[in-house]
């Protein structure tokens, strides 16, 4: 069985700082990794993925996460938020023998000013 | 860009009351998806299709039935709604099964709150 956990709820940062939303999974076979963003008021909106390769994956708008086995891992990062970052992250797995995504229970970032 | 429309954006009904989803996709998709969304769980598959006439049980699909009656559209149907499915539905699409390295596409949601 998989499992996915977002550990935060909530991430506060000021605009301009760096950050990351963290992502543990459970599983041992292999996985597809994803990161999904909700901004308030709409619908999930896909930001980046991992299968294999280079474990660091660039996403949209300076996005990036780094997928690390040892750690069953999939953290995202950013290297200066933006205010328009406010919104839910979604982290989101599926097995290679079942292709149905798992999903995180979500992390909102809040950016102050 | 992947188009995914989702009606009515928001619906109260009654307990027992009969409802109705709907969701269309216009990028000739072959997977459709409903999940739900609630605080602390993130989302749960309801009921899925990969074409007109299919349907598959997703991981929640008690007191939900779907039909899929074409390529685009893609029905959810409460025929006795309870308090428990008060809740934001969300409709996605995807070209092949979600999580394959393939990126599910979503609708803006339907807020359903049975009373």
């Amino acid at each position: 069985t998989q499992t996915v956990s977002q550990s935060d709820a909530h991430v506060t940062v000021f605009e301009g700082d760096s950050v990351e939303l963290r992502c543990n999974y459970s599983y041992g076979g292999s996985i597809y990794l994803s990161w999904y963003i909700q901004h308030h008021g709409r619908g999930l909106q896909f930001l980046l993925k991992y299968y294999s390769g280079n474990p660091v994956v660039q996403g949209v708008n300076g996005f990036e996460a780094e997928f690390s086995k040892s750690d069953s891992s999939f953290h995202l990062r950013k290297a200066s938020v933006h205010w328009s970052d406010s919104a839910v992250y979604f982290c989101a797995v599926s097995a290679d023998s079942n292709y149905q995504l798992i999903w995180g229970s979500g992390t909102k970032l809040i950016i102050k000013p | 860009e992947a188009a995914v429309t989702q009606s009515p954006r928001n619906k109260v009904t009654v307990t027992g009351g009969n409802v109705t989803l709907s969701c269309r996709q216009t990028n000739s998709h072959n997977y459709m998806y409903w999940y739900r969304q609630d605080t602390g769980h993130g989302l749960r598959l309801i009921h899925y299709s990969y074409g007109a006439g299919n349907l598959q049980i997703g991981d929640v699909p008690d007191g939900y039935k779907a039909t899929r009656t074409t390529q685009e559209d893609f029905f959810l149907l409460l025929e006795l709604a309870s308090p428990s499915q008060t809740s934001l539905y969300f409709c996605a699409s995807s070209d092949a099964p979600g999580g394959r390295q393939n990126t599910l596409y979503f609708g803006a949601g339907t807020r359903l709150s049975v009373l």
